[in-house]
């Protein structure tokens, strides 16, 4: 099947800092991305739809000026979260859609102190 | 999309096989039945889809009851790397409907144990 990275894996960061995310769809063109957060012991929550070289469309109850997401190539889509705080804490998410099937990258998980 | 039931939680034992059953009585005749798992602190992991025929693949068998208001996930022996979450996902399959971002409910936890 197609392949999703994500990177960082995982990154700690101090309160306030902003935070960068990379999804990167590795052979096939992605013209949707979506991200999902996944709180302990929960279930995959969908954040925003990204599409390539348009506006995200958020979830409610997601801020956007706080979740930050570019799709500006085919291959590529960033989360960037702003002014991070301990409750931003989570494993982050990104799905890629190849035709029709979505496929999943391996998780970022951002602990902020 | 169809709204989908599974038990909270399931044990099986290694190299046994494992039955993750799902209800989806509201299902519609264009709607597929998916099931993916993710282990710990991993992205979801596709494992198999199905309209209204059985399916078998290198992972699992997929089986959809003739009604299709209920269908079985069959890991046919078990191993430790198994255990996850299992999420069964009812959803219309096409270009249209691949745009909109797939919804997960709570799934089963299966737990092999050796």
């Amino acid at each position: 099947g197609a392949v999703v990275s994500q990177h960082p894996s995982w990154v700690i960061c101090k309160s306030g800092t902003s935070v960068k995310i990379e999804c990167r769809s590795l052979d096939f063109q992605a013209t949707t991305m979506f991200w999902y957060r996944q709180f302990p012991k929960q279930s995959l929550m969908l954040m925003a739809t990204s599409n390539e070289g348009s506006k995200a469309t958020y979830e409610q109850g997601v801020e956007k000026d706080k979740f930050l997401i570019n799709h500006a190539s085919l291959t590529l889509s960033t989360l960037t979260v702003t002014s991070a705080h301990p409750e931003d804490s989570s494993f982050y998410i990104c799905s890629a859609r190849e035709t029709h099937e979505q496929f999943f990258g391996p998780g970022t998980r951002l602990t902020v102190l | 999309d169809a709204k989908t039931t599974q038990p909270t939680s399931m044990d099986c034992a290694e190299g046994r096989a494992a039955n993750l059953p799902c209800n989806h009585s509201t299902i519609s005749g264009n709607e597929y039945v998916y099931w993916y798992r993710q282990i710990h602190s991993q992205g979801p992991q596709y494992i198999i889809h199905g309209l209204k025929n059985n399916e078998t693949n290198e992972m699992a068998s997929l089986i959809i009851t003739e009604d299709r208001k209920s269908s079985t996930l069959i890991l046919p022996h078990a191993t430790l790397r198994d255990t996850a979450v299992y999420y069964c996902i009812v959803r219309v399959s096409g270009l249209d409907t691949g745009r909109r971002a797939l919804t997960f409910g709570s799934g089963t936890r299966l737990q092999v144990q050796p």
